[in-house]
C-alpha cells in the first residue's frame, strides 16, 4: 500500500524558514517524480514544487521559486520542501503527492500538514 | 490557466452533474480530475480526460479535448458532494482549476 506522511509544518514569524519532510512507502521511491501542493484555508488546491525520481530536475511555482528548495533522499524514500522567508500567503496545508509515470497527474496524495505563518 | 464553471452547484441525489473546464491553450487530452471531500486530502479520479482510474464509481465520466473538458456524474450519490479540481500540465507548470463545489440541494 502507498503511503506518503508528511512531517515539520509548524506555526512559524513572518520571515523564518521551515522544512517539511515526506516519508514514503509501498512503492520504488527512486522511479518516481514526486511533488508538493497546497491549499490555503478556504482556498483551492496550488501546485508548488516538483522533483524527478533522480533528483536532477527540479521546478518551481513563481509564488515560491528563489525562496524554496525541493529535495528527496532516495535512500530514505523521503521527500523534503525548506521553505524561506516565509510570507502571509505561504500560510496552508502542504501536500506531498507522487507523480503518474507520465508526470502528468497526482496519483497519491499525503495526509497534509498545516504551515501558518504569523506576525 | 484553467476555468472551472460553475464554481459551485446544488443538486439532489440521482441529478446528472456536469461540470465544465476550460484551457487558455488546447491540452490535447492531458486533463485530469480530482474530487476533494472537506478535511481530506484530494483524489484522482479521470486522468487523460476520460480514463477512469481504479476502484473509481462508473457514475462518473470525463470527456473533451483540446481546450474544453467536461466531468459528468451521471447520478449523484450522497457520498460525491464534495469539490472538484480539473488539472492541467503545460510547461512543467502544473495548473488546478479554481474547484467546483458540489453542495447538497
Amino acid at each position: 500500500e502507498v503511503q506518503l506522511v508528511e512531517s515539520g509544518g509548524d506555526l512559524v514569524q513572518r520571515g523564518g524558514s521551515l522544512r517539511l519532510s515526506c516519508a514514503t512507502s509501498g512503492f520504488t521511491f527512486s522511479k518516481y517524480a514526486m511533488s508538493w501542493v497546497r491549499q490555503a484555508p478556504g482556498k483551492g488546491l496550488e501546485w508548488v514544487s516538483t522533483i524527478s525520481g533522480n533528483g536532477v530536475a527540479t521546478y518551481y511555482a513563481d509564488s515560491v521559486k528563489g525562496r524554496s528548495t525541493i529535495s528527496r533522499d532516495n535512500s530514505k524514500s523521503t521527500l523534503y520542501l525548506q521553505l524561506n522567508t516565509l510570507r502571509d500567503e505561504d500560510t496552508a496545508v502542504y501536500y506531498c503527492v507522487r507523480d503518474t509515470s507520465g508526470w502528468y497527474y497526482f496519483d497519491y496524495w499525503g495526509q497534509g500538514t498545516l504551515v501558518t505563518v504569523s506576525s | 490557466q484553467l476555468t472551472q464553471s460553475p464554481s459551485s452547484l446544488s443538486a439532489s441525489v440521482g441529478d446528472r452533474v456536469t461540470i465544465t473546464c476550460r484551457a487558455s491553450q488546447g491540452m490535447s487530452t492531458f486533463l485530469a480530475w480530482y474530487q476533494q471531500k472537506p478535511g481530506k486530502a484530494p483524489k484522482l479520479l479521470i486522468s487523460s480526460a476520460s480514463t477512469l482510474e481504479s476502484g473509481v464509481p462508473s457514475r462518473f465520466s470525463g470527456s473533451g479535448s483540446g481546450t474544453d473538458f467536461t466531468l459528468t456524474i451521471s447520478s449523484l450519490q450522497p457520498e460525491d458532494f464534495a469539490t472538484y479540481y480539473c488539472q492541467v500540465l503545460n510547461s512543467y507548470r502544473w495548473t488546478f482549476g479554481q474547484g467546483t463545489k458540489v453542495e447538497i440541494k
